[in-house]
């Protein structure tokens, strides 16, 4: 069963740099897609940004210079930098697994607010 | 910024019939990029529904169907229950964007 768990700070100040990691459980990195998607309080669903193991990237054109997809195919995991965040960038971080196209494997997603 | 567009709501009583609706442009929906649902309940990630425009992974109820025709798809949810009450999104992929595009989200009431 594939399983993917997010982690990092619930607190970034304003102008900061937010950093998340997902380490992916169940499947290897090197197969597949894999995403940052986020959802604001009350808000519906945007995708961020994808990485494939080879290092190749695909960012959403609204916050493509702020951010940075990387991953470590030795720790099986995937990393997420947003940086100069704002109020605006509060959400719930999500991240998961592409295959065809659509997202088959969530992470739970962890709540990051950004606040002075 | 959503490019597909989804009825903020729709309600149902149990056991009726209710449909979704998203509508795209022939960046995405349009260019005969696959549409994707997901079902959200409250405090939970979404989870995958139909895939490939009308395809269930596998325990996913058969009450859910989907469709897709020109700029637009449907999900549609027969013999409406109770645990159906949840957000409800699509998802496409824009050539323009060079990225997937989510819905804006539509919410399920069962009466």
């Amino acid at each position: 069963q594939v399983q993917l768990q997010e982690s990092g700070p619930g607190l970034v100040k304003p102008s900061e740099t937010l950093s998340l990691t997902c380490i992916v459980s169940g499947d290897s990195i090197t197969s597949y897609y894999w995403n940052w998607i986020r959802q604001p309080p009350g808000k519906g669903l945007e995708w961020i940004g994808d990485i494939y193991y080879s290092g190749s990237t695909n960012y959403n054109p609204s916050l493509k210079s702020r951010v940075t997809v990387s991953v470590d195919t030795s720790k099986n995991q995937l990393s997420l930098k947003l940086t100069s965040v704002t109020a605006a960038d509060t959400a719930v971080y999500y991240c998961a697994r592409v295959k065809m196209g659509a997202v088959d494997y969530w992470g739970q997603g962890t709540l990051v607010t950004v606040s002075s | 910024q959503s490019v597909l567009t989804q009825p903020p709501s729709v309600s149902g009583a149990p056991g009726q019939r209710v449909t979704i609706s998203c509508t795209g442009s022939s960046s995405n929906i349009g260019a005969a990029y696959d549409v994707n649902w997901y079902q959200q309940l409250p405090g939970t990630a979404p989870k995958l529904l139909i895939y490939g425009n009308t395809n269930r992974p596998s325990g996913v109820p058969d009450r859910f169907s989907g469709s897709k025709s020109g700029s637009s798809a449907s999900l549609a949810i027969t013999g409406l229950q109770a645990e159906d009450e949840a957000d409800y999104y699509c998802q496409s992929y824009d050539s323009s964007l060079s990225g997937y595009v989510f819905g804006t989200g539509t919410r399920v009431t069962v009466l």
